[in-house]
């Protein structure tokens, strides 16, 4: 079964640039459609966008400005860059990978991204 | 793209059946069957329950169930226990392939 494991800065300060990377152990990469998913505090979850290994990328068009999501085959991991960040943007941050012809979804464990000076 | 509707919460007995709705468009609940629905406990990630509307991944419980009637899918929960109490949201994959979801419900069980 796959496995997702979300690495990166726990403090991002306003105004820079959040960078995150999720692992993938356990399948081939190129099976799957990688998501980055965020759920701020107390809030629903938002979905941010997508690569598949193909080099499609699709973004949430009320974040699509700022964000950036690739993939390293490679290195079995994707990464999610978010640019000027702003207190809104402190949010536990989930990676997730989606079988392509399937919503079955699998999760990383999530990592909590905090936007303070 | 709009977020999925979901009631904000619902409630139930131990032992009673409840269902959420999540309502969306021809876009996406409607026009595909890739609806899923997740549980979610503090601090853990969320956890898979249902999958392509009603397919149920194993290792879930089969008191979890899915289906969907036009722009709304449903997700029942049958037997009520106090362990179903948690946040549930839905998803689905839209036309476009970009993905959207529930604001999440919140189930007490009583």
């Amino acid at each position: 079964q796959v496995q997702l494991q979300e690495s990166g800065p726990g403090l991002v300060k306003p105004s820079e640039t959040l960078s995150l990377t999720c692992t993938v152990s356990g399948d081939s990469i190129s099976r799957y459609y990688w998501s980055w998913i965020r759920q701020p505090p107390g809030k629903g979850l938002e979905w941010i966008g997508l690569v598949h290994y193909s080099g499609i990328t699709k973004y949430n068009p009320s974040l699509k400005s700022r964000v950036t999501i690739s993939v390293d085959t490679s290195n079995r991991q994707f990464s999610l860059r978010m640019s000027s960040v702003t207190a809104a943007d402190t949010a536990v941050y989930y990676c997730a990978g989606n079988i392509a012809g399937s919503s079955r979804t699998y999760w990383g464990q999530g990592t909590l991204v905090t936007v303070s000076s | 793209q709009s977020a999925l509707t979901q009631p904000a919460s619902v409630s139930g007995s131990p032992g009673q059946s409840i269902t959420i709705s999540c309502t969306g468009t021809s876009n996406d609940v409607g026009g595909l069957n890739y609806v899923s629905w997740f549980q979610h406990h503090p601090d853990k990630a969320p956890k898979l329950i249902i999958y392509d509307v009603s397919q149920r991944p194993s290792g879930v419980s089969n008191r979890f169930s899915g289906s969907k009637s036009g722009n709304t899918a449903s997700l029942t929960i049958s037997g009520l226990q106090a362990e179903d109490e948690a946040d549930y949201s839905c998803s689905s994959f839209t036309h476009s392939t970009t993905l959207v979801f529930g604001g999440g419900t919140k189930l007490t069980v009583l």
